[in-house]
């Protein structure tokens, strides 16, 4: 069966600081990944999409990056968090289908403090 | 207009209650549905996926979408207070981008 693992599961940083998170899916291959943000009490903010190795799509203009250096393995990182960076960070995995959309499916997540 | 909306809740009842949630969009394009279950702290859940309009059931879960009214419902039977969490509806539309847009939630307490 297909498993997601994110880390770490609480993060606090200063301002100004660089980020790295990762997420890696096991049991399948060729997924497509995702990273969302999810502010307290609302909905979920899809930030990067990957079809493929190298292959990134930006969904918002922001202070953040993404990468995909294995088929299996995402990273979300930026150079200076600002403080409006914190919240719920959410990697998610999607199976292909040639025909429409694939649900998602979420790991953990891991809450981000800015201070 | 969001493309979503759902009522934020919370919605409160006893033990045994049958649960209805619901959700509109704007966007005639959405032919998927989904509805996830997020537990605080967790991420979301998979719970029910449907493609077009009409009924699904599974278990104590049935997902109902009105295309024609742009409005998905969720409803619960025997709600347990293992269900209390939030609910998000996810509707995406059939094109490449595997994109969904995610409702901002209800929450759901079901009382023992």
């Amino acid at each position: 069966s297909q498993t997601i693992h994110q880390w770490p599961a609480t993060l606090v940083q200063p301002v100004g600081s660089p980020l790295s998170l990762e997420c890696t899916v096991e049991g399948t291959s060729n997924p497509n990944l995702y990273w969302y943000r999810q502010a307290a009490g609302r909905g979920l903010q899809l930030l990067f999409y990957s079809v493929g190795i190298g292959q990134i799509s930006s969904e918002v203009p922001q202070n953040l990056s993404a990468s995909r250096p294995q088929d299996r393995q995402f990273i979300l990182s930026s150079k200076k968090l600002l403080l409006s960076d914190s919240g719920f960070y959410l990697c998610a995995w999607s199976g292909l289908s040639g025909r429409g959309n694939q649900p998602q499916h979420f790991g953990d997540g891991t809450r981000l403090s800015i201070l | 207009q969001k493309e979503v909306e759902q009522d934020p809740g919370p919605l409160s009842v006893p033990e045994g209650a049958i649960v209805s949630l619901n959700c509109t969009y704007s966007n005639s394009a959405f032919q998927y549905f989904m509805w996830y279950r997020q537990y605080s702290r967790k991420g979301p859940e998979l719970l029910m996926y449907t493609y077009s309009s009409g009924n699904k059931e599974d278990g104590r879960f049935t997902a109902q979408v009105d295309k024609s009214s742009k409005y998905i419902s969720l409803f619960i039977r025997d709600s347990q207070p293992s269900d209390s969490a939030t609910y998000l509806c996810a509707p995406s539309p059939m094109d490449s981008s595997y994109k969904l847009i995610f409702g901002s939630g209800t929450r759901l307490l079901v009382r023992p």
